[in-house]
C-alpha cells in the first residue's frame, strides 16, 4: 500500500540553525513528490515538485532533494517566519488521480 | 481571481444533521480535489473531479458522503447523517494539471459535530 512517513513530527530550531526534514515513501512507481507548507488555520501552500531521483529544487532558504526512497527538505539559516507545518505528498504512476500526504513536520523557529 | 474559495468557513451541527460545503476553484482549473484533515494529520484524499466527471473516490468514503461538480465549475460536498467522527477540516484544491501538478488549496471548512 502507498505510504508516506514524515520525521520528525516536530522540530524546534533557533533562528539561523540549519536542519533537514525527512519524507520516506513507499509507492508503486513514483510520478511525483510534492512539498507543501501549511500555516495554522489555512490550506497547504505549494512549495516544490520533484519527479526523479537526484533532482533538487530551491526556493529562498528551502532546498528539496529526492532519492528512490525518500526526500529531504533542507532549511538553511531559518527565520521565525519559516515556522509552519511542512507536508510531503506523493502521486503514483499507476493512478494520477490521488495524492497521498504524510502527517507533516511542525517546525518552530525561535528568534 | 484570487484563489480557491470555500464556504462556509466554519460549520457547527448536531449529530444526525446533513451538511453541505461549497468550493469555488480557480476559474481555469479543470481538476478539483476534496480532502479531509484532522488535527495533527496530513490531508486525506476523498475524491477527485476532472471537469464535471468524478473520476476517483476514496474507499474510505462512506455512503453518507457525496460530491458533485455540475458543469465543471464549483463543487459541493454533502455529508448526510453526520457523526462526531466527521468533525474535521474539509479542504478543496484545484489544479490545471500542468505546471508541476501544483494544487492550489482553499482555506477549508471546519466542521464540528456535537
Amino acid at each position: 500500500e502507498d505510504q508516506v512517513t514524515q520525521s520528525p513530527e516536530a522540530l524546534r530550531l533557533q533562528e539561523g540553525e540549519s536542519s533537514s526534514l525527512n519524507c520516506s515513501y513507499t509507492v508503486s512507481g513514483l510520478r511525483g513528490l510534492f512539498w507543501y507548507r501549511q500555516d495554522p488555520g489555512k490550506g497547504p501552500e505549494f512549495l516544490f515538485t520533484l519527479y526523479s531521483a537526484g533532482e533538487e529544487k530551491e526556493k529562498e532558504r528551502l532546498k528539496a532533494t529526492l532519492t528512490k526512497k525518500e526526500s529531504f527538505l533542507h532549511i538553511t539559516a531559518p527565520k521565525p517566519e519559516d515556522s509552519a507545518t511542512y507536508l510531503c505528498a506523493v502521486q503514483a504512476k499507476y493512478n494520477f488521480n490521488k495524492f497521498y500526504f504524510g502527517s507533516g513536520t511542525k517546525l518552530n523557529v525561535k528568534p | 481571481d484570487t484563489g480557491v474559495s470555500q464556504n462556509p468557513r466554519h460549520k457547527i451541527t448536531k449529530r444526525g444533521q446533513n451538511v453541505t460545503f461549497r468550493c469555488d476553484p480557480i476559474s481555469e482549473h479543470n481538476r478539483l480535489y476534496w480532502y479531509r484533515q484532522t488535527l495533527g494529520q496530513g490531508p486525506e484524499f476523498l475524491t477527485y473531479f476532472q471537469n464535471e466527471a468524478q473520476l476517483e473516490k476514496s474507499r474510505l468514503l462512506s455512503d453518507r458522503f457525496s460530491a458533485e461538480r455540475p458543469k465543471g465549475s464549483f463543487s459541493t460536498l454533502e455529508i448526510q447523517r453526520t457523526e462526531q467522527g466527521d468533525s474535521a477540516m474539509y479542504l478543496c484544491a484545484s489544479s490545471d494539471g500542468l505546471r508541476s501538478n501544483e494544487q492550489f488549496f482553499g482555506p477549508g471548512t471546519r466542521l464540528t459535530v456535537l
